[in-house]
């Protein structure tokens, strides 16, 4: 099993929809992030955890809510969604501190109709 | 503020070429960390070196070897030998301390795609 899973991998919903996304991680680590990534677009952070606090909202709509529950596991709750956001979300985690690599689990790949 | 840079957006290469991924940075702070990770198709990202900015060693793990120099700020990636597998999208990213050294983020640059043909 890798160190960082998601669910689902792929999904597709309606603008009026509300839908979640599950990251957990397996690798003892302290920190937890969510990413977006759009074609033609740099990975954009989106959120980021600390031993479970939001240290970084980096300018999201609220139409992304994003909720930490432990140090394991890592939601971004969606409601409202636009066309625009469809992307692939990516999680990641790692030990903390900026001498530390980022772990990616394999992404969402969302699509909003 | 920091950024990265990946000049090269495509490259195409025949099996057992060598070729050179390139990416420049930019950072005011004297301690940074410096990573290349790789995205192939499947969509996760593999986390392949990390280099701090007091080490200038180039550093070399199989086909793949890095060159870090800070006085041109770039870190650019070298693969030798290419084969098909080596196929994906590459990106460089410089690291950002966040909530006083607590965690990090890091910054992308917008990836260099590697196709490697047969």
């Amino acid at each position: 099993e890798t160190g960082v899973t998601q669910t689902p991998r792929h999904l597709v919903m309606g603008m009026t929809n509300k839908k979640s996304l599950k990251c957990e991680q397996h690798l003892g680590h302290n920190a937890m992030y969510w990413y977006k990534q759009s074609a033609k677009k740099p990975l954009e952070l989106m959120f980021v955890y600390s031993l479970e606090e939001r240290v970084e909202n980096n300018s999201v709509p609220s139409r992304f809510s994003p909720e930490c529950p432990n140090s394991s596991h890592l939601f971004l709750h969606l409601h409202t969604l636009q066309p625009e956001d469809s992307a692939l979300y990516l999680c990641a985690s790692s030990q903390g501190g900026g001498a530390y690599e980022q772990y990616f689990g394999p992404g969402t790949r969302l699509t909003v109709t | 503020a920091q950024k990265v840079t990946q000049a090269q957006t495509e490259i195409s290469v025949v099996e057992k070429e060598d070729v050179t991924l390139d990416c420049v940075y930019e950072t005011r702070d004297t301690t940074y960390y410096l990573f290349w990770y790789k995205q192939p198709p499947s969509g996760e990202l593999v986390f392949l070196i990390r280099r701090n900015s007091f080490d200038e060693q180039n550093e070399i793990s199989g086909r793949y070897s890095w060159n870090f120099q800070k006085s041109t700020s770039s870190f650019n990636f070298t693969i030798t030998a290419s084969q098909v597998v080596d196929s994906a999208v590459y990106f460089c990213a410089l690291s950002e301390a966040l909530y006083g050294g607590a965690t990090n983020k890091l910054i992308f640059g917008t990836g260099t795609l590697l196709a490697v043909q047969p």
